[in-house]
């Protein structure tokens, strides 16, 4: 079945730096979706990404689709204490409602 | 902004008995999920529910769970004689289905399950 992996695991960032999780799927996705879930929370989305190759920002977020719509990766600018959560990818293959998260990437900021 | 709402927020069982969760999707929303999370893992899909019946389910929801939409607002899942290994949080999602596999999925807050 699909597989979605996401790297790093964990992160840990001085405030201010940048920031960067990676999300690879076994088979050709037909959309890509990025949530977030802070500690106790429940998923958040963020954005959807359907277009190969397609690029989104989010004010200091920045999403990329790959072209062969088989890797993801979230990109956030100057983290603040506020970005601390887990941010999960999760895609869906063509025709289906199933959405296959990745493992998330725990981000921690630290002030 | 509409939401989605779960109930109860945690539910402790003992180990055998029968616990049912539920959900009240955003209410113009056509199609309805169930994902659970156990602790410190990664979000895993169960089920999706359209027209009333099943569309698609992973290999997790096997025949110990069921999903039902009992009236016009609820939707609820089932588990029969609860495991330990049930422990997780239980998150119900719903989209409007316009957007096919395309739409955002909104979650619910969740329910802990604990099994003793």
């Amino acid at each position: 079945g699909q597989q979605v992996m996401q790297i790093p695991q964990y992160q840990h960032v001085q405030e201010g730096e940048d920031f960067t999780t990676y999300c690879n799927s076994s088979t050709t996705l037909s959309n890509i979706q990025w949530y977030k879930q802070r500690p106790g929370g429940h998923p958040v989305f963020l954005i959807q990404l359907v277009k190969s190759g397609e690029v989104k920002k989010q004010k200091r977020l920045t999403f990329q689709f790959g072209e062969a719509k088989k890797n993801s990766s979230l990109h956030i600018t100057a983290t603040q204490t506020t970005d601390v959560g887990t941010y999960f990818c999760a895609g869906a293959g063509a025709g289906s409602y199933q959405l296959t998260f990745g493992k998330g990437t725990k981000l921690s900021v630290i002030p | 902004e509409p939401e989605v709402t779960q109930t109860p927020s945690h539910q402790v069982t003992q180990m055998g008995q029968e616990v049912i969760l539920r959900c009240v999707p955003i209410s113009n929303h056509l199609y309805f999920y169930w994902y659970r999370q156990i602790l410190g893992q990664k979000v895993e899909f169960l089920v999706s529910f359209y027209n009333n019946e099943i569309s698609e389910k992973s290999e997790i929801f096997d025949d110990q769970f069921s999903v039902e939409r009992p009236d016009g607002s609820n939707f609820t899942l089932k588990i029969r004689s609860t495991k330990l290994e049930d422990s997780a949080m239980y998150f119900c999602a719903s989209t409007n289905g316009r957007g096919g596999s395309t739409d955002t999925q909104y979650f619910g807050p969740g329910t802990r399950l604990t099994v003793l």
